[in-house]
C-alpha cells in the first residue's frame, strides 16, 4: 500500500517551453502533497506544500509563477515548470501524506528534467 | 531555521563491516526523524522512522537511535553488503505542516 507514482520519469525539453509533471497517489487519498527538487549530489530541498483544493504554499526563494502547482483532487497533484531554462534542470520528487497519517510522507520515484 | 547535517559525506567499507552513519540537527523540537535510502537516479525508500518519544527503532540489520536533547541520530548497519551501497538521508519533521528538512546525505559504498 501507499504507492506514489510520477509521470514522466524523465523529460528533455527546449529552453522556453513548459513542462508538466504529474504526481499520483495510487491507493490512498493524499490530502497533502509536497514537491522537492534535488540537484546533483545535493540533498532534497522542499519547494512547496499543497493541500487538496487550496493554493500551494511555497518555500522562500521558490518562484510561484514559475513553478505552478495544482492539487485539484485527492489523488493528483501537478507541477508545471513554465518557460524552463537550463538552470531548472534537476530531479523533481513529490511526496504525499494522508489525513490519518500526516506525519508520514510517501515518496514518488522522481522525474529527471533536462532543459537544453 | 532547522539545519540537518550528516557525517561523513562519503564512506567506503569492505563487505561484512558494521558501520555507523551520523545525523545532527539544530532544533531539538522535532516531531519525528526518518532515515531514507536513495539509489542513484532513483526516489527515496523509507528505512526507519523514529517518533520524538522513542529512543531507537530496528529493522533487520538496521538500527536507528535518536537523542533529541542533543540533536543527534545514528543509523547502524550491521554486516554490510554490497547491496547496501546507496546514499542515506536523514530527515527531521518539525511538525509544522509535516515539513521534512533533509540532511546532506552520506554516500556509502560497500566493496567486495
Amino acid at each position: 500500500g501507499a504507492v506514489v507514482s510520477q509521470h514522466p520519469s524523465w523529460v528533455i525539453c527546449k529552453s522556453g517551453t513548459s513542462v508538466k509533471i504529474e504526481c499520483r497517489s495510487l491507493d490512498f487519498q493524499a490530502t497533502t502533497m509536497f514537491w522537492y527538487r534535488q540537484f546533483p549530489k545535493q540533498s532534497l530541498m522542499l519547494m512547496a506544500t499543497s493541500n487538496e483544493g487550496s493554493k500551494a504554499t511555497y518555500e522562500q526563494g521558490v518562484e510561484k509563477d514559475k513553478f505552478l502547482i495544482n492539487h485539484a483532487s485527492l489523488t493528483l497533484s501537478t507541477l508545471t515548470v513554465t518557460s524552463a531554462h537550463p538552470e531548472d534542470s534537476s530531479f523533481y520528487i513529490c511526496s504525499a501524506s494522508s489525513r490519518g497519517r500526516q506525519e508520514t510522507q510517501y515518496f514518488g520515484p522522481g522525474t529527471r528534467l533536462l532543459v537544453l | 531555521k532547522q539545519e540537518v547535517t550528516q557525517i561523513p559525506a562519503a564512506l567506503s567499507v569492505p563487505e561484512g563491516e558494521n558501520l555507523v552513519l551520523n545525523c545532527s540537527f539544530t532544533d531539538s523540537a522535532i516531531y519525528n526523524l526518518q532515515w531514507f535510502r536513495q539509489d542513484p537516479g532513483k526516489g527515496l525508500t523509507s528505512l526507519l522512522l523514529i517518533q520524538s518519544s522513542q529512543r531507537e527503532q530496528t529493522s533487520g540489520r538496521l538500527n536507528a537511535s535518536l537523542d533529541k536533547s542533543s540533536g543527534r541520530s545514528t543509523l547502524y548497519i550491521a554486516a554490510s553488503q554490497p547491496g547496501d551501497s546507496a546514499t542515506y538521508l536523514c530527515a527531521v519533521n518539525t511538525g509544522t505542516a509535516s515539513k521534512l528538512t533533509f540532511g546532506t546525505g552520506t554516500r556509502l559504498q560497500v566493496t567486495l
